[in-house]
């Protein structure tokens, strides 16, 4: 059985262009989560859908970053236009359900210059 | 506010050592508990889980966590690490709508 599928593994960009990060859950998953690690800051919970709807985003940390959930194998996280501080790696995670283990991604290490 | 706290951020142990790396959690409801464990340059795996029943839960690789609701913790334990032990550790709970992730512990294990 696959595992949470994230791409790409790896991104270097320029500061000021558009990412977009992509992830294909678990099938028959219906919560998703995307966070955000540094060493700074640890594990950051972003956003988390269930059932392809947004539950909480208070974890965006500006509007430059938006995910989308279009369907229940598929979401994107975008952070337009980027910036050097969000060079990090961005786990996208999905479960059964909210009280569930979740199963992570091996994430997308983002590098802006 | 709902936190866990790890409390040791590093540990370091020689191989064939026992070793307990310690969590807790603040939350009056109920709560669902998991450690998990992270290798370089790879995601987050599970490594065991309390969702009810008996406090002393086993996971994989030999390591165990007994969960103690008076003392609202829940350690990870095992007899004897490896080499291959060596990666970083964390504790998270779910009492609510969200998971909660601690801030992890680093595992060195020494030859």
């Amino acid at each position: 059985d696959a595992g949470v599928i994230q791409s790409p593994r790896h991104e270097v960009t320029e500061m000021g262009q558009e990412v977009t990060l992509r992830c294909k859950p678990i099938s028959g998953h219906d919560y998703l989560f995307w966070y955000r690690q540094t060493m700074m800051r640890g594990l950051e919970l972003l956003i988390y859908f269930n059932n392809n709807v947004p539950i909480d985003d208070s974890g965006m940390p500006e509007d430059r970053f938006s995910a989308k959930m279009p369907n229940a194998s598929f979401s994107t996280l975008k952070i337009q236009p980027s910036e050097p501080r969000d060079s990090a790696v961005y786990f996208c995670a999905s479960s059964l359900d909210r009280n569930q283990p979740q199963h992570f991604g091996d994430g997308t290490r983002l590098s802006i210059l | 506010a709902q936190s866990v706290t790890q409390l040791d951020s590093q540990v370091p142990v020689f191989e064939e050592a026992p070793v307990e790396l310690r969590c807790n959690y603040s939350s009056s409801v109920s709560v669902y508990l998991f450690w998990y464990v992270q290798y370089p340059n790879q995601g987050l795996q599970l490594l065991l889980k309390y969702l009810s029943g008996s406090t002393l839960v086993k996971g994989i690789n030999g390591f165990e966590a007994e969960f103690n609701k008076s003392q609202t913790s829940f350690h990870l334990r095992k007899p004897s690490v490896h080499i291959s032990d060596t990666a970083e550790y964390f504790c998270a709970y779910t009492g609510g709508f969200k998971t909660i992730f601690g801030a992890g512990t680093r595992l060195f294990v020494k030859a």
